[in-house]
């Protein structure tokens, strides 16, 4: 079992420019997060799916857009990207999305927008 | 006030000691505690969840206070493996009935030989 996959670990953006980080689950779970790490903030919700064919804004959404493909998949697509979304994101996926369960995370991506 | 909040350290401890940490939280509504581990530059991974009369994990001890709303983790004889961040994780409700789990910034630890 890999677990938690994302590609790619690493990415230079310009501004203004776009992309799709990409996120796999093999532990068949229902739920999975995207997050966002950034020095003395702790980790951030940006968005959740609960289940297939669902997804909710977490605490920070803007200029994010996400897509639950199936049930193993989940992506996190930048618009328009801008350098104060420099930062590690991270997803994660539980059984379910009651909060006692285990989150297992990916090993995140590296994203500096300059 | 910061809904979780840790000390960020660093905590350079001599290899055999104990040590210990302490996070507060600020939702008395809040009912799931956990502590996670997460490696310089890698994800965070579950340590141990924090139960309301305590746990013990091997070395690894949690203590919940509602009371005072904290929660703390020591390391009993504490081992050059055990260098990381230690997280301190609370849910938190937002969004009509939702909960997140909220994280702190952690508290990095250095094991010295």
């Amino acid at each position: 079992n890999a677990g938690v996959t994302q590609t790619p670990k690493f990415q230079v953006l310009k501004t203004g420019q776009s992309m799709t980080l990409q996120c796999a689950q093999d532990m068949n779970h229902n739920s999975m997060y995207w997050y966002r790490q950034d020095p003395g903030m702790g980790l951030r919700l940006i968005y959740y799916s609960a289940s297939e064919g669902t997804t909710d804004k977490g605490e920070v959404p803007n200029g994010y857009n996400v897509s639950r493909l199936n049930k193993r998949e989940f992506s996190l697509r930048l618009e328009s990207a801008a350098p104060s979304q420099t930062s590690v994101y991270f997803c994660a996926s539980s059984e379910a999305v009651i909060d006692t369960d285990t989150q297992y995370f990916g090993p995140g991506t590296r994203l500096t927008v300059l | 006030r910061k809904e979780v909040e840790q000390d960020p350290g660093p905590f350079n401890v001599p290899e055999g000691a104990t040590v210990a940490f302490n996070c507060t939280y600020s939702n008395s509504a809040s009912q799931s505690f956990f502590w996670y581990r997460q490696d310089c530059r890698k994800e965070p991974k579950l340590l141990m969840s924090v139960y309301s009369s305590g746990n013990e994990d091997g070395r690894f001890t949690a203590q919940l206070n509602r009371a005072s709303q904290y929660i703390s983790l020591l390391i009993r004889d504490s081992k050059l493996s055990d260098s990381a961040t230690y997280l301190c994780v609370v849910n938190y409700p937002f969004n009509f009935g939702n909960e997140k789990l909220t994280f702190g910034t952690g508290t990095r630890l250095t094991i010295i030989p």
